[in-house]
């Protein structure tokens, strides 16, 4: 499976528009990039999946660049519950055994 | 509430003591996993059922660990003669697996439970 590099920390204020970028330089061909957070004290939750260009959901928006070699997460106008960790993940869809592969994540802190 | 439940939520025991833990996925979906997660860490793969069937085990998982998932619903992850290394969180997750064919992309979606917090003192 790829690795992936994220910040270890972000600070932003309520508010704002909050991007998170994941370096995964050695992508494969079949991987997708999927984005999960997590609240102290509970499991991780999906947020968002995409393969290349922009994806968008109720919560928030990837983008992938052509070559797939990073991704951004984007979340509009945060708020202080959006403080959480936030993991990138890449992996191939298999349809066998999909275990996940964390890395240590970016702990994203919302400032009132 | 129907998401994915775990029993207990936290476990306090002395070193060399065996524990228990407790999984209830999604009722309808037959993958469930177990994963393991320290301080300042991701989650780490343990395990994996399809079904009853255990498919894989991570290197993580020594001789001491158990899980089992009987009936292809609930499943136990056992500890045997604990060690302070095993002070952890652990997590289960459950997933539905997507079929050929139907334009599902994409990595399955996992959905953990709250996890077990477990420290051996």
């Amino acid at each position: 499976l790829a690795k992936t590099t994220q910040p270890i920390s972000m600070d932003s204020y309520e508010g704002q528009e909050v991007n998170i970028t994941c370096s995964h330089n050695n992508i494969a061909t079949n991987d997708y990039i999927t984005w999960y957070q997590q609240f102290p004290s509970q499991g991780p939750r999906f947020i968002i999946q995409g393969y290349k260009t922009k994806v968008t959901n109720e919560v928030a928006s990837l983008f992938i660049p052509a070559d797939r070699k990073s991704s951004t997460l984007s979340l509009p106008r945060v708020s202080l519950s959006d403080t959480a960790v936030y993991y990138c993940l890449v992996g191939d869809p298999n349809f066998g055994n999909e275990k996940l592969t964390f890395g240590t994540g970016t702990r994203l802190t919302i400032i009132p | 509430d129907t998401g994915v439940s775990q029993d207990p939520r936290h476990k306090i025991t002395k070193r060399g003591q065996n524990v228990t833990f407790r999984c209830d996925p999604i009722s309808e979906h037959n993958r469930l996993y177990w994963y393991r997660q320290t301080l300042g860490q991701g989650p780490e793969f343990l395990t994996y059922f399809q079904n009853e069937a255990q498919l894989e085990k991570s290197r993580l998982l020594s001789d001491r660990f158990s899980a089992e998932r009987p009936k292809g619903s609930f499943s136990t992850l056992e500890i045997q003669r604990t060690e302070q290394g095993d002070s952890a969180m652990y997590l289960c997750a459950s997933s539905l697996p997507r079929t050929w064919g139907t334009g599902q992309e994409g990595q399955e979606t996992q959905y953990f439970g709250p996890g077990t917090r477990l420290l051996v003192l």
